[in-house]
């Protein structure tokens, strides 16, 4: 099983629709991230959360919210999608105790969106 | 702010050439890491290899090595001996070590390695 899952994998909505992303890992690590991929940009930041009770804004939050339910639980919402919103969006851990993993983003396999 | 910049969008080559992919990114930070991911069709995206600005060694990962020039801010990807799988689009990423350790990510370069 992978470390971090993500659901759905895909997802066709409609404008205005309510839409929720989960995001679950089970690498024992407390930071979690969502980010948004679009042709052209790259990979841009959501939001992140260092734990259960930390959580901040990315550089583009604007139109979505999370919640950390707990430390393997980092959801993902969009609470009226539009069309724009449409994009692949990656859920990922780090752990910034140290060592060889230090700085490295673990990544779940994408939700890809699409709001029609 | 920090910016991450890879100016090519996409790049092709034979199957056993080398390709060296470019990325330059702009801080005034002077202790940060680098990385480079990689996206394979699945687009599952795996590390390829990261340096770490206080090391003047470039990192090397078997047929992935860098050429990490902090004073010119560039941190540039070499493949040797391309191989078929190195198929994939490739994201350099900044992260600086003080505050809040978030990865800033380039634009991404879609690479192609032809049979």
């Amino acid at each position: 099983d992978a470390d971090v899952t993500q659901t759905p994998r895909n997802r066709i909505t409609k404008t205005g629709k309510r839409i929720m992303l989960e995001c679950s890992q089970t690498k024992g690590h407390d930071r979690m991230y969502w980010y948004r991929q679009d042709p052209g940009l790259g990979l841009r930041l959501i939001y992140y959360s260092f734990d259960v009770k930390d959580i901040n804004k990315g550089e583009i939050s604007d139109g979505y919210s999370v919640s950390r339910q707990a430390q393997a639980k980092f959801s993902l919402s969009l609470e009226s999608a539009i069309p724009n919103q449409t994009a692949l969006y990656f859920c990922a851990t780090s752990d910034p105790s140290g060592g060889r993993e230090f700085g490295e983003l673990f990544f779940g396999e994408g939700s890809r969106l699409t709001v029609l | 702010a920090q910016t991450v910049t890879q100016s090519q969008p996409e790049m092709s080559v034979q199957e056993a050439e080398t390709v060296t992919l470019s990325c330059t990114y702009d801080t005034s930070e002077n202790n940060y890491y680098l990385f480079w991911y990689k996206q394979p069709p699945s687009r599952q995206m795996i590390l390829v290899i990261r340096q770490e600005a206080y090391k003047q060694q470039n990192a090397t990962e078997n047929r992935f090595s860098v050429n990490f020039q902090k004073a010119a801010k560039s941190f540039s990807l070499k493949i040797s001996d391309s191989q078929l799988g190195d198929t994939a689009m490739y994201f350099c990423a900044f992260m600086k070590v003080q505050g809040a350790q978030k990865l800033v990510f380039g634009q991404g370069t879609r690479l192609t390695i032809n049979p």
